[in-house]
């Protein structure tokens, strides 16, 4: 069971937005950052948001990601059908001592 | 370009040992390090361990010490990963990651294309 909580699907339209929400506690995103992990179908994981909100070079500004408290979230706007597959948010934790990973929430585009 | 390309699939008996490697072309793995991250069957992912470069030292999540081991051979730039006594709940796809500690956070900024591990009888 995964420590950091996301709704377990999420879907839009060509052109629309989606926000994904990730859900921790204290000793996770209350005090640490929160990356954000592509994975789409047939390929590695790849990094998506750095730092809450920083874009690696090459991840379009259509891509955004945001923290308040124990709460983050990815926004994703003018969706378009590639951007199918699993989302993943992280955290460092303080009683791990390690990273941790949300449950991975599927993008389907309509 | 950055790559890191694991081991193909196995199937193993419950009790046997797997070795899985990571062999990582565009980074020297003398400056960075690999970790392990593991995904079973309708699961999220899951921190396994990895070369801690703060401290020098290779760190197991709780639930995996004893069982299992981390290795790095800096002549070949791969990484190993080692998981003994397996169960069918070790089922699951494994993967590597670079580990990058920056002032911004750390994060892992690339990752292997997972090594599918199935343990049956």
């Amino acid at each position: 069971q995964s420590v950091l909580t996301q709704p377990p699907s999420a879907s839009g339209t060509p052109g629309q937005s989606v926000i994904i929400s990730c859900s921790g506690s204290s000793s996770n995103i209350g005090s640490q950052i929160v990356n954000w992990y592509q994975h789409l179908p047939g390929t590695a994981p790849t990094l998506l948001i750095y730092s809450n909100n920083l874009r690696p070079s090459g991840v379009p500004d259509r891509f955004s990601g945001s923290k308040s408290g124990t709460s983050a979230s990815l926004a994703i706007g003018g969706l378009r059908s590639d951007d199918e597959g699993k989302y993943f948010c992280a955290s460092w934790d303080d009683n791990l001592n390690g990273p941790i990973f949300g449950g991975g929430t599927k993008l389907t585009v309509l | 370009q950055v790559q890191l390309v694991q081991s193909g699939a196995e199937v193993k008996k419950p009790g046997a040992s797997v070795k899985v490697s990571c062999k990582v072309s565009g980074y020297s793995l003398i400056e960075k390090s690999i970790h392990w991250v593991r995904q079973a069957p309708g699961e999220g992912l899951e921190w396994m361990g990895g070369f801690d470069a703060e401290d020098g030292e290779t760190k197991y999540a709780q639930k995996f010490q004893g069982r299992v081991t981390m290795t790095e051979d800096t002549s070949t730039n791969t990484g190993y990963m080692e998981v003994r006594g397996l169960r069918s709940d070790d089922t699951a796809v494994y993967y590597c990651a670079i580990d990058r500690i920056t002032i911004f956070g750390r994060y892992f900024d690339y990752w292997g294309q997972g090594t599918l591990i199935t343990v049956s009888s």
